[in-house]
């Protein structure tokens, strides 16, 4: 079955970065991306980004572009998030999800909706 | 950037009974690339709709979808206890994907 696999929780200073990785198992890595979703304390599903397994294609919200850099190792079936110049309101769960896509002329859309959904990595950012 | 407004915010309902959730997009969401997650306390999301109207693996019946467009509702015919979490509809087919802000079906 497929699984999706977080890393644990972490306590940052502001300023610091954190790196989120997520290891899938259960399907054929390459052939479908992750996505990144944030949901802070007691609020919404906020979508951060998309990278393509296949080709390491990304795709970045606007608010997160420079922010955050998305990664794949395909030798190991794991994705990573890194998330820098954390602030405080950055505190949050961060949830990777399975998502098929692609991307032409820079451009990308999806083509299936999230089916599988990691457990979650907190995130706390603190002084 | 496809807005998505979801109504009404909380919906108090008993086991049981008919609970229909609304979606209105800001633009046309393509090919009816529209999904909705029920998220429950401490969980991850999950998958119970995509293209609009198609269940998902292992969702049972009572959950359907409809719309197309602009417009799309989430019926759950009867209310079971476990239904009662937070809903969101996603439109996955043009970038950002965006998430409306969730409904809560509570008792």
């Amino acid at each position: 079955q497929v699984q999706l696999v977080q890393s644990g929780a972490e306590v940052k200073k502001p300023g610091a970065s954190v790196k989120v990785s997520c290891k899938a198992s259960g399907y054929t890595f390459t052939s479908y991306g992750i996505s990144w979703v944030r949901q802070a304390p007691g609020q919404g599903l906020e979508w951060m980004g998309w990278i393509s397994a296949y080709n390491g294609d990304t795709d970045y919200a606007q608010k997160f572009q420079g922010r955050v850099t998305m990664t794949t190792d395909t030798s190991t079936s794991t994705a990573y998030m890194e998330l820098r110049s954390l602030r405080s309101d950055d505190t949050a769960v961060f949830y990777c999800a399975r998502a098929k896509g692609y991307c032409t002329n820079g451009v990308c859309f999806g083509l299936e909706p999230f089916d599988s959904w990691g457990q979650g990595t907190l995130v706390t950012v603190s002084s | 950037e496809i807005v998505l407004t979801q109504s009404p915010g909380t919906l108090s309902l008993s086991p049981g009974e008919r609970a229909t959730l609304s979606c209105r997009a800001g633009r046309s969401v393509s090919s009816n690339y529209l999904a909705w997650y029920q998220q429950k306390p401490d969980q991850a999301p999950r998958l119970l709709i995509y293209g609009a109207s198609r269940r998902a693996t292992g969702i049972p019946d009572r959950f359907s979808g409809s719309g197309s467009g602009t417009d799309f509702t989430l019926t759950i015919s009867r209310l079971e206890p476990e239904d009662f979490a937070v809903y969101y509809c996603q439109q996955y087919g043009s970038s950002p994907w965006t998430f409306g802000q969730g409904t809560k079906v509570e008792i």
